[in-house]
């Protein structure tokens, strides 16, 4: 099963622009965290944001979480070519049994044109 | 380089095979996930272990599906009587316990069934 649904689907840009990428979730976090997948190979880890925080930056990422909207968004400045790639957001949910696990949205795949 | 492994990379076998997958995770972490992902999906959550104990497994996972994490080392995941329908990559991710440890994928293992 998937929790996350992203928005766009899919990200056209030229290389400079920004770029953003939308998350909405539906049941209570501990965290969510961005990931990001090049064609054909594993999954990177980005960034994580906390269900108390609201905003994180690292490099040219930005993240901001809205736990009362259960949405984010992930801002990366200045594209370059290389970060052409699928961005996958995940919540880090809280099992009632106590087990835990990361659950992935559909992912938005962005294209950067140099 | 010492992050996660995955064997083989890919697995072409006809259905009604078995197929087993092997997981190398990184040595200090004592969570393995296996995750699978289908073409234009994000990562669907299969199962978990903490050293050598398995704490969830998806009930998307048919009775043909089994994984195995002996002395909370390297993992396996097996899939008996494949069907066309198990045709995806197969990843898996290691992390320490705790839910702000981000996973650490490998690069998969892609499954065709013909």
């Amino acid at each position: 099963s998937q929790q996350g649904e992203e928005d766009p689907q899919a990200l056209s840009i030229q290389e400079g622009e920004n770029a953003t990428m939308n998350c909405s979730y539906k049941t209570s976090i501990n965290n969510l965290q961005w990931y990001r997948q090049n064609s054909g190979r594993g999954l990177v880890h980005l960034i994580l944001i906390r269900s108390n925080e609201r905003e994180k930056h690292s490099g040219r990422l930005r993240v901001t979480l809205d736990t009362s909207k259960k949405s984010s968004s992930l801002l990366i400045t200045a594209s370059r070519a290389a970060d052409t790639a699928s961005y996958f957001c995940a919540t880090y949910q809280l099992h009632r049994e106590g087990t835990d696990k990361l659950i992935f949205g559909t992912g938005t795949r962005l294209q950067v044109f140099p | 380089d010492t992050g996660v492994s995955q064997d083989p990379r890919h697995k072409i076998t006809k259905r009604g095979q078995n197929v087993t997958f092997r997981c190398d995770p990184i040595s200090e972490h004592n969570r393995l996930y296996w995750y699978r992902q289908t073409l234009g999906q994000g990562p669907e959550f299969l199962t978990y272990f903490q050293n050598e104990a398995q704490l969830e497994k998806s009930r998307l996972l048919s009775d043909r599906f089994s994984a195995e994490r002996p002395k909370g080392s390297f993992s396996t995941l097996e899939i008996q009587r494949t069907e066309q329908g198990d045709s995806a990559m197969y990843l898996c991710a290691s992390s320490l316990k705790g839910a702000n440890s981000p996973l650490h994928f490998g690069n998969g293992t892609r499954l065709t069934v013909t």
